[in-house]
């Protein structure tokens, strides 16, 4: 599968623990994305990144949530001290600049629930 | 404010009938504007795009820019298109989405 994959599936932890969500895009794609869906909603857009650059940050983002792309390929995202609130679906997506403008390959998703 | 709003929750047709999914957006600029579809146990996958002005599985969405609305239509609904549709829009110079809540269509036989 040449898809988006994303690792875990799914993460169940207590409230205050940190927790890393990891990206692998599809191969030739330079541009990355972090959303983050709850129950009834859309998916909410966290952050994204060209290559290895973090062209934006949602003003919705706390500080406990950091993303990084280190070598333009995969992603992670961490969430320290995580809260109840952070139980969510945690969304990625990738692109190229040379492809349609709109067009996000999306993964699985990671399913993250703090008790 | 940049916010895109789909009324409906949950739309359910019998299979044939006409169907219409409401979006309307909010955005000071020109945006572009998607219709992303998401069948049970697949990813959030794009449908279709409004520059392109393309009918995909038989559905078209045309934007009117008057009334910031971007519905999309099919003729004949089929079980098969039975899942969860996403309108969104890009900003300007942006290649971020920003999606609506979502409407659940349900054809039933």
């Amino acid at each position: 599968d040449t898809g988006v994959s994303q690792n875990p599936r799914h993460k169940i932890t207590k409230r205050g623990q940190n927790v890393t969500f990891r990206c692998d895009p599809i191969s030739e794609h330079n541009r990355l994305y972090w959303y983050r869906q709850t129950l009834g909603q859309g998916p909410e857009f966290l952050t994204y990144f060209q290559n290895e650059a973090q062209l934006e940050k949602s003003r919705l983002l706390s500080d406990r949530f950091s993303a990084e792309r280190p070598k333009g390929s995969f992603s992670t995202l961490e969430i320290q001290r995580t809260e109840q609130g952070d139980s969510a679906m945690y969304l990625c997506a990738s692109s190229t600049t040379s492809g349609l403008t709109g067009e996000l390959f999306f993964g699985e998703g990671s399913r993250l629930t703090v008790l | 404010a940049q916010r895109v709003t789909q009324p409906e929750k949950l739309l359910s047709v019998f299979k044939g009938a006409p169907v219409e999914l409401k979006c309307n957006y909010s955005y000071s600029g020109s945006p572009e504007l998607f219709w992303y579809v998401q069948y049970s146990r697949q990813r959030l996958q794009l449908l279709l795009r409004h520059i392109s002005r393309e009918s995909i599985k038989g559905f078209t969405a045309d934007l009117n820019k008057g009334e910031t609305s971007f519905h999309l239509k099919k003729p004949f609904a089929q079980e098969e298109d039975s899942a969860m549709y996403y309108c969104a829009l890009t900003p300007l110079n942006t290649d971020k989405l920003i999606f609506g809540t979502g409407t659940r269509l349900q054809v039933f036989p």
